[in-house]
């Protein structure tokens, strides 16, 4: 199995709604990321949060990490059509410097 | 103006033939990486630079190559392509090797015949 994996495959949301994504993962980590990729682009990150960190917030968006339980989420507010997007986690393992990307939750925002 | 750039952003090849993809930075970054995505897959990780000097690899085949003539430049040579090498190709950097943010560039399509 993956050692990163979203908790789903694809969202659906209406504009101006929240929306939470969740992240897991299955070894050691010295950070994780959130990117998003929009459809032919490459990947743009959002938030990096180290292992030292609970959370971290960039404007509308709000990632927590819990190493206890190998787990994060990127939740996004007040979401607009353009978060239209793929999201995914990736983290770095403890003693290497190798990201692992997970394979990716769909979000579509509906106007 | 684009920070990465990779050329070319479409590729179409024979099976068995040998193709170059690019990659310059202007971010002036000393770590640079490949990832290979495909249609199916996540973002998969295969080679990582820093100061010009390799420090990852995970691609197992030896029909992968990177290639660093400058610092900010790093492309990827594979040899002998076949229907699988079937991705997108992109390119990335960082300011050094490590937990730090990762740019990437806007990626180079490849379809092998």
């Amino acid at each position: 199995s993956q050692l990163a994996e979203e908790n789903s495959w694809a969202l659906s949301v209406h504009e101006g709604e929240s929306v939470t994504v969740n992240c897991s993962y299955k070894t050691s980590i010295t950070a994780l990321q959130w990117y998003r990729q929009k459809s032919g682009k490459g990947p743009a990150q959002l938030i990096l949060i180290r292992s030292n960190e609970r959370e971290k917030r960039n404007g509308r968006l709000r990632a927590t990490l819990d190493t206890s339980s190998q787990s994060s989420s990127l939740s996004i507010t007040a979401t607009r059509c353009e978060d239209t997007a793929v999201y995914f986690c990736a983290f770095v393992n403890t003693g290497n410097y190798k990201y692992v990307f997970g394979a990716g939750t769909r979000l579509k925002v509906i106007a | 103006d684009p920070k990465i750039i990779q050329k070319p952003k479409y590729l179409v090849a024979v099976t068995g033939s040998e193709k170059i993809l690019i990659c310059e930075q202007y971010l002036g970054h000393n770590a640079m990486y490949w990832y290979r995505q495909s249609a199916k897959k996540p973002l998969e990780f295969m080679f990582s630079y820093s100061y010009q000097k390799l420090m990852d690899n995970q691609t197992a085949s030896s029909r992968f190559q990177p290639q660093s003539s400058k610092k900010n430049h790093l492309d990827l040579q594979i040899t002998a392509l076949k229907p699988d090498d079937s991705a997108t190709y992109f390119c990335a950097s960082s300011q050094d090797r490590g937990a730090d943010t990762q740019y990437f560039g806007p990626g180079t399509r490849l379809l092998v015949l």
